[in-house]
């Protein structure tokens, strides 16, 4: 089946310091999605990205769409406290019903 | 607005037992599904349903049984309880999800906690 690669696996970062993350696929999407996950609750969407190429931004969030369609990027920038989670790529739009999830970035901020 | 609900939050099972966990829904979603959760795995999907008396298996069904016979409720059946089982469960639903991917944003539930002995 298709499958995300999702990197980094972790980050321990300072607070105030920006965070890149990325997913690779061998396959391609139609749409590439981002979740953050806080502890203890269910993932919860941040941004979804429906056209190659594209850039969206969210506050300090910004992803883009890779033009190949087997990628995407997520970028926070000035983290805080609160951006402490688990973060999920997810890609779809090519299976009827389903979405590819990736393995999730674990992110730690230091005060 | 409850949004999905998931009972129950954790479960411990011995193996060979059966459970159902239930997921409700009250946004009158026609996509329902249920993920599992390992470390270093991401969210796998194990069924899914588009409406009420359609469903079909997604990457990991086995072990699993669904069935959709109202648009609220979504359950999953634990025939026989394996150790592999063993797992944090999530059940999300959306909007709409056509192939093209029209609303891509599922809502998750809390999450079920199993643990099988």
């Amino acid at each position: 089946g298709q499958q995300l690669n999702q990197s980094p696996q972790s980050m321990f970062i300072q607070e105030g310091e920006d965070v890149s993350m990325n997913c690779t696929s061998s396959s391609i999407f139609n749409t590439w999605l981002w979740y953050k996950q806080d502890p203890g609750e269910g993932p919860v969407l941040l941004i979804a990205l429906y056209k190659a190429g594209e850039l969206t931004s969210n506050g300090r969030l910004t992803a883009q769409f890779g033009i190949t369609r087997k990628d995407s990027f997520l970028n926070i920038s000035a983290s805080i406290p609160s951006d402490v989670g688990i973060y999920f790529c997810a890609g779809g739009g090519t299976s009827y019903g389903k979405l590819t999830f990736g393995q999730g970035t674990i992110l730690t901020v230091h005060p | 607005n409850a949004g999905v609900t998931q009972t129950p939050k954790f479960q411990v099972l011995k193996t060979g037992q059966s459970m159902t966990l239930q997921c409700a829904q009250d946004m009158n979603h026609e996509y329902m599904s249920w993920y599992r959760q390992d470390p270093g795995m991401g969210l796998r999907l194990i069924h899914y349903s588009v409406g009420a008396g359609i469903t079909d298996q997604g990457e990991v069904p086995n072990g699993y049984n669904v069935s959709r016979s109202t648009t609220e409720d979504f359950p999953l059946r634990l025939l026989s309880a394996a150790p592999s089982q063993t797992s944090v469960y999530f059940c999300a639903s959306s909007y709409s999800f056509t192939g093209t991917f029209s609303t891509g944003e599922l809502f998750f539930g809390e999450g079920s906690r199993l643990t099988v002995l």
